[in-house]
C-alpha cells in the first residue's frame, strides 16, 4: 500500500471545525482513502472512506484533491470526544486481504 | 459499542508461557483480523482469517498462530512469551463485499476494545 505523511499533532479549540490533512503523493488509481480514529483506551474506530469524490456522513466530512494526492478530514464541530489519533490510510481495491497498515497518525488535542 | 468482543481485557503472565486470546466478530461478519499495538511499533497487522480460511499474513512471529472457527469466533494464540511480547492486541471484523473481494476490501473494519497483555 502507498504511504501517507500527516502532522504529528494538531490542536483545536471546542466547538470550532478541525482540518486534518494528509498527503500521499503516491496514490494510484485503485487505492480508497480510509480514515480511521483511535480514542484513548480504545480500539481504532472507522470514521470515513473514499475514492474520488468528497464524502460526509455523521462523524465527517472527506475533502479529495483533485488529483487525489491529499485529503483533508473536516470535523464540522469539535468535541472533547473527538480527542484522538486519526489514521489516514491508503487501500488498494484489488487487494483481497483488506488489512489495514497504520502509520504514526495525527494526534489531536481538543482545548475546551 | 464496535459489536466486536474480545475476551479477557486483561492478562498478566510469565516470560515463556503461552495465553490465548478470544475474538467474537460482529454478527454477519466474515472476516477476522488481529493487531498488536506496542508502544514502539505502534499499531501493526497481524493476521486475518475469512470464513475460517487464513488470507493474509502480516509481521506475525512463528510463536504465534491463530485459527478461526466455524462459528466464526478466532482465537490468536502466543506462546513461549517474551518481555517484548506486552502489548495491546486488537481484533477487529469485516463484512465481506462481494464476490469480486470475497474478503472485504475496503469494507470497514471494526475493532474491540483489545486485550492488554504484560508479561512479566
Amino acid at each position: 500500500d502507498a504511504k501517507t505523511t500527516q502532522p504529528n499533532s494538531m490542536e483545536s479549540n471546542e466547538e470550532e471545525p478541525v482540518h486534518l490533512p494528509c498527503n500521499h503523493s503516491t496514490i494510484s488509481g485503485t487505492d480508497y482513502i480510509h480514515w480511521y480514529r483511535q480514542l484513548p483506551s480504545q480500539g481504532p474506530e472507522y470514521v470515513i472512506h473514499g475514492l474520488t469524490s468528497n464524502v460526509n456522513n455523521r462523524m465527517a466530512s472527506l475533502a479529495i484533491a483533485e488529483d487525489r494526492k491529499s485529503s483533508t478530514l473536516i470535523l464540522h464541530r469539535a468535541t472533547l470526544r473527538d480527542a484522538a489519533v486519526y489514521y489516514c490510510i491508503l487501500r488498494d481495491r484489488r487487494s483481497g486481504a483488506n488489512n489495514l497498515f497504520f502509520g504514526t497518525g495525527t494526534r489531536l488535542t481538543v482545548i475546551p | 459499542d464496535s459489536g466486536v468482543t474480545q475476551t479477557p481485557k486483561h492478562l498478566i503472565t510469565a516470560t515463556g508461557q503461552r495465553v490465548t486470546l478470544r475474538c467474537s466478530p460482529r454478527s454477519g461478519d466474515l472476516s477476522v483480523y488481529w493487531y498488536q499495538q506496542s508502544l514502539d511499533q505502534g499499531l501493526q497487522f497481524l493476521i486475518q482469517y475469512y470464513n475460517g480460511e487464513e488470507r493474509a499474513k502480516g509481521n506475525i512471529l512463528e510463536r504465534f498462530s491463530a485459527q478461526q472457527f466455524p462459528d466464526l469466533h478466532s482465537e490468536l494464540n502466543l506462546s513461549s512469551l517474551e518481555l517484548g511480547d506486552s502489548a495491546l492486541y486488537f481484533c477487529a471484523s469485516s463484512k465481506k463485499e462481494g464476490q469480486l473481494n470475497p474478503a472485504g476490501s475496503n469494507q470497514p473494519q471494526h475493532f474491540g476494545d483489545g486485550t492488554r497483555l504484560s508479561i512479566l
